[in-house]
C-alpha cells in the first residue's frame, strides 16, 4: 500500500523561526490533508491540499502531486504552535481510508 | 456549524464494563470515520461509514468492539467486555465523498 513519510520527526525552534515541514507519499493521491494535533490532544485541519499552494497566515502548503510530496512552511513561529503535525493521503480509488505519516512533533520554545 | 461532536469527552470505567462512545458527525457529510490513538500505535482507524453503511472495519480490533450509524447524525462506537488496554483516545470524523475529514475532539478512555 501507500506508504506516507514525514520529516524531521521532531524539531526545535526558538519563537519567531521559521519552519518546513516535509512529507513524501509513495503513490499517487487524490487527496492530502495537513493536521495540527495540538498539546491538548485536539485534531485540528490545515489544510486540504491535493496539489497546489494555499495559504493561511502564518501558514502555507506546497503539494507537488507528480513528485509526490508536501511542505508545510510556518512562518514566525509561536509557542501555539507547538505540537504535532500530520500529513494524511488518500489513495486515487474508492478507498476512503486515509493514509498517515507518523508525525513531526514540534516544540516551540519561548 | 458545531463541527463534530463527540460524547463524552472523558471516560473512566472499570475493566468488564461495556463503554459506549457517541458522534455525531457534521451535518451533510456522508462519511463517519472511528479512530484510535495510543503512544504505541498512533491513530488507527477502526471503521468507517458512507451514508450510514459500513464500508470497512477490517481495524476493528476484536468482536468486544461494534459500531452502529442508525441515521445520518448519529453513530456510536461499544466496548463490551472492555480491557486496560482498550484505553487511548477515541476520535470520530467526518467528511463529504471527496474532501477534507473533520475530527471531533476526542474521547479519552481509561479503563482500570
Amino acid at each position: 500500500g501507500i506508504q506516507v513519510e514525514q520529516s524531521p520527526p521532531d524539531l526545535i525552534l526558538q519563537e519567531g523561526a521559521n519552519s518546513t515541514l516535509r512529507c513524501n507519499f509513495s503513490d499517487s493521491v487524490n487527496n492530502l490533508q495537513w493536521f495540527h494535533q495540538n498539546p491538548w490532544g485536539q485534531l485540528i485541519n490545515l489544510f486540504y491540499i491535493p496539489s497546489g499552494t494555499k495559504q493561511n497566515g502564518r501558514l502555507s502548503a506546497t503539494t507537488v502531486a507528480t513528485e509526490r510530496y508536501s511542505l508545510l512552511y510556518i512562518s514566525s513561529s509561536q509557542t501555539t504552535d507547538s505540537g504535532v503535525y500530520f500529513c494524511a493521503v488518500l489513495n486515487a480509488g474508492n478507498n476512503r481510508k486515509l493514509i498517515w505519516g507518523l508525525g513531526t512533533s514540534l516544540a516551540v520554545n519561548p | 456549524d458545531a463541527g463534530v461532536i463527540q460524547s463524552p469527552r472523558h471516560e473512566v470505567t472499570e475493566m468488564g464494563q461495556e463503554v459506549t462512545l457517541r458522534c455525531k458527525p457534521i451535518s451533510g457529510h456522508d462519511y463517519l470515520f472511528w479512530y484510535r490513538q495510543t503512544m504505541m500505535r498512533g491513530l488507527e482507524l477502526l471503521i468507517y461509514f458512507n451514508n450510514n453503511v459500513p464500508i470497512d472495519d477490517s481495524g476493528m480490533p476484536e468482536d468486544r468492539f461494534s459500531a452502529k450509524m442508525p441515521n445520518a447524525s448519529f453513530s456510536t462506537l461499544k466496548i463490551q467486555p472492555s480491557e486496560p488496554r482498550d484505553s487511548a483516545v477515541y476520535f470520530c470524523a467526518s467528511s463529504r465523498t471527496v474532501t477534507e475529514a473533520f475530527f471531533g475532539q476526542g474521547t479519552r478512555l481509561t479503563v482500570v
